[in-house]
């Protein structure tokens, strides 16, 4: 079975300051996708993020980067240089592709906040 | 462009009413799905649809059904409605490609009393 952690309910950071978000999941598929989405208080979910299984590089985009370790399944977030836009809940999800073809799971999230 | 909508936006229901939500995606993907948003629970996977023609259960399918109408629409039915499923209720769908992530809906924000 698939499963999503995220130990941090909640985090604070001062504004330009990096910040790690932490993500650890758990799957029997050898081919997996991991995603990081952004949910400020509207509502809409942003998309920030991707790493592949078989990706050898840390995926980055702009101010997100991810640790992904696999051997350890963890995939955290770390934003650079944080601004007050980025106060929000952050998802980490996960996506099968082959046992769970295409099924996409969440974690329970993390609320960050930036101080200015 | 539209993206990917659902209707309604609010529903207040009472107990044992039936209710059917509506998301349409206009993007050609193949993949939709359904979630519901509780505080402090992330996004839990109700049902899913990787192709037209096929549905599978996610982490939480008790109490709904669900109809991949065509490649364009993936509907969530409460056949009776409880108080355990008032929630806000995402539809999303996504490319039939592993790296594509998923377009959400705004949400459906459902009261039962």
């Amino acid at each position: 079975a698939q499963k999503i952690t995220q130990t941090q309910p909640g985090m604070f950071v001062q504004e330009k300051e990096a910040v790690t978000l932490d993500c650890t999941y758990d799957t029997s598929d050898q081919s997996y996708g991991l995603f990081w989405y952004k949910q400020p208080s509207s509502g809409e979910m942003i998309f920030l993020i991707y790493q592949g299984s078989y990706d050898e590089q840390n995926a980055t985009e702009g101010r997100y980067s991810l640790n992904f370790q696999k051997a350890r399944k963890s995939a955290n977030l770390v934003i650079s240089a944080s601004q007050l836009g980025d106060s929000a809940m952050y998802f980490c999800a996960m996506r099968g592709m082959k046992t769970s073809y295409d099924k996409v799971i969440f974690g329970p999230g993390t609320s960050l906040s930036v101080i200015p | 462009n539209a993206g990917v909508t659902q209707t309604p936006k609010f529903q207040v229901l009472k107990t044992g009413q039936s209710m059917t939500l509506q998301c349409a995606q206009d993007m050609n993907h193949n993949s939709m799905y359904w979630y519901r948003q509780d505080p402090g629970m992330g996004l839990r996977l109700i049902y899913y649809s990787a192709s037209e023609g096929t549905t599978d259960k996610g982490e939480v399918p008790n109490g709904y059904n669900v109809s991949r109408l065509n490649k364009r629409e993936f509907s969530l039915r409460l056949e009776s409605a409880a108080p355990s499923q008032t929630s806000v209720y995402f539809c999303a769908s996504s490319a039939y490609r592993d790296n594509q992530p998923q377009h959400f809906g705004d949400g459906t924000r459902l009261s039962i009393l």
